[in-house]
């Protein structure tokens, strides 16, 4: 399959910790990186590769992955993470890219 | 610092075709392939292909070919994607973004600001 699953919405209280999912047989050869989004602005990343945060992404934000599974894990969520969020990743073949359908992250 | 710009605002009939431009700067074109993505009104993230600026080879997803056209003019580090036999469901904010790592994954590290194209008679 070329396809990443995610849940379409979570929700966490402030200042806990939440795991987004991203499940798809591409997942066991290639990592998945993982993308926030905002209303009216572009995506942004925030993990890639094993578990590497881009430059003014906050330590809070990691990553990890077990067989067909990347997760995407917040520690202490603040309310500025209340946003849209997406995997993505190479497909099967290694060409063509996918993306998750999006989980839409609501902090409590 | 990177910077990835795109054209404006589009309004085109069904039937038509669009062609949206993304300027590069603040890295060398040549070394980075660059993608486009697109999102519908209030939908998730769909991948259309990329562009190989280096060499012009494209790849595209199934669901594209036939309508999607990339090209790039590396004299002026732009990327440009035409999409043909435009239908409502194409009305969407179309994005660049710059793979930085494609050995293991594909990490899209730079975005444009995307450009939204409205198909409507």
């Amino acid at each position: 399959s070329s396809e990443l699953t995610q849940d379409p919405a979570v929700s966490v209280a402030l200042g806990q910790t939440v795991r987004i999912t991203c499940q798809g047989d591409s997942l066991r050869s290639y990592y998945a990186s993982w993308y926030q989004q905002k209303p009216g602005q572009a995506p942004v990343l925030v993990i890639y590769g094993k578990n590497n945060r881009p430059s003014g992404i906050p330590d809070r934000f990691s990553g990890s992955s077990s067989g067909n599974t990347a997760s995407l894990t917040i520690t202490g969520a603040q309310a500025e993470d209340e946003a849209d969020y997406y995997c993505n990743s190479r497909d099967s073949s290694g060409n063509l890219v996918v993306f998750g359908g999006g989980t839409k992250l609501t902090v409590l | 610092q990177v910077q990835l710009v795109q054209s404006g605002a589009e309004v085109k009939k069904p039937g038509a075709s669009v062609k949206v431009s993304c300027k590069a700067s603040g890295y060398t074109f040549t070394g980075y392939y660059m993608h486009w993505v697109r999102q519908a009104p209030g939908q998730g993230l769909e991948w259309m292909g990329w562009i190989n600026p280096n060499s012009g080879g494209t790849n595209f997803a199934q669901k594209f070919q036939g309508r999607v056209t990339m090209t790039r003019d590396t004299s002026i580090s732009t990327t440009y994607m035409e999409l043909s036999s435009l239908r409502s469901d194409d009305t969407a904010v179309y994005y660049c973004a710059r793979v930085g790592n494609w050995n293991d994954g594909a990490d899209f590290d730079y975005w444009g600001q995307g450009t939204l194209v409205t198909v409507s008679s």
